[in-house]
């Protein structure tokens, strides 16, 4: 079993609809979450993070934290065409020398059209 | 702050040569990540350091791979010698609190080796 598993995708939405991108992580030790967008031929660039359970909303975006799960999710409102890229999903595991490690999953790509 | 530097944006080597990437990171950030992307692996962590402190290099993939941090402002990551399967993104992320603000990436380096 991959440490950070995300639904494969592709996954096409139209213009102003929810996007709703999942992901699951082995390690119940994990602490932290976090949400990286990568669009194509770009570096990943931070979106979002939480770190307890329940949601967390910034602007269109919400993450939803359920730890007994496992399960960690990020719903996009309003979805525009911009919003076309990959997201990956990242965990953060427990100490030792995993403190400052993320674990990515292979990311989820998302295609909004017009 | 010019955020997290990379060189060089697109290496294309031979077979055999050694290649030396450079990264400088944002001031003030205590953690240095080196990943590589591909499409089959995704993002893998290769090393990080703390401190300019190698943390942990479980991920670095044989000895054909080293990575210093000399400074805090400064690390290389060498292959040598290279090899066709090496050719991938490799990116450079720093932090201040990996746990609480995940990484800040550069904007990697396009290696090629034929």
């Amino acid at each position: 079993q991959k440490e950070v598993e995300q639904n494969s995708g592709p996954l096409s939405v139209p213009e102003g609809a929810i996007a709703s991108l999942n992901c699951t992580y082995s390690d119940r030790g994990s602490q932290s979450f976090f949400w990286y967008r990568q669009y194509s031929g770009k570096s990943p660039e931070l979106i979002m993070f939480i770190y307890s359970n329940g949601d967390k909303e910034d602007g269109r975006f919400t993450a939803q934290l359920n730890k007994a799960s496992q399960y960690v999710s990020l719903l996009i409102r309003d979805s525009q065409p911009s919003d076309s890229a990959t997201y990956l999903c990242a965990v953060n595991n427990a100490g030792g020398t995993s403190y400052g490690k993320l674990t990515f999953g292979q990311g989820t790509i998302l295609t909004v059209h017009p | 702050d010019a955020g997290v530097i990379q060189s060089p944006r697109h290496e294309v080597t031979e077979m055999g040569q050694e290649v030396t990437l450079r990264c400088k990171p944002i001031s003030g950030h205590d953690y240095l990540f080196w990943y590589r992307q591909t499409m089959m692996r995704g993002l893998e962590l290769l090393i990080y350091f703390n401190n300019n402190v190698p943390i942990d290099d479980s991920g670095m993939p044989e000895d054909r791979f080293s990575a210093k941090m000399p400074n805090a402002s400064f690390s290389t990551l060498k292959i040598q010698p290279s090899e066709p399967r090496d050719s991938a993104v490799y990116f450079c992320a720093s932090s201040f609190e990996p746990r609480a603000y995940g990484y800040t990436f550069g904007s990697g380096t396009r290696l090629t080796v034929v």
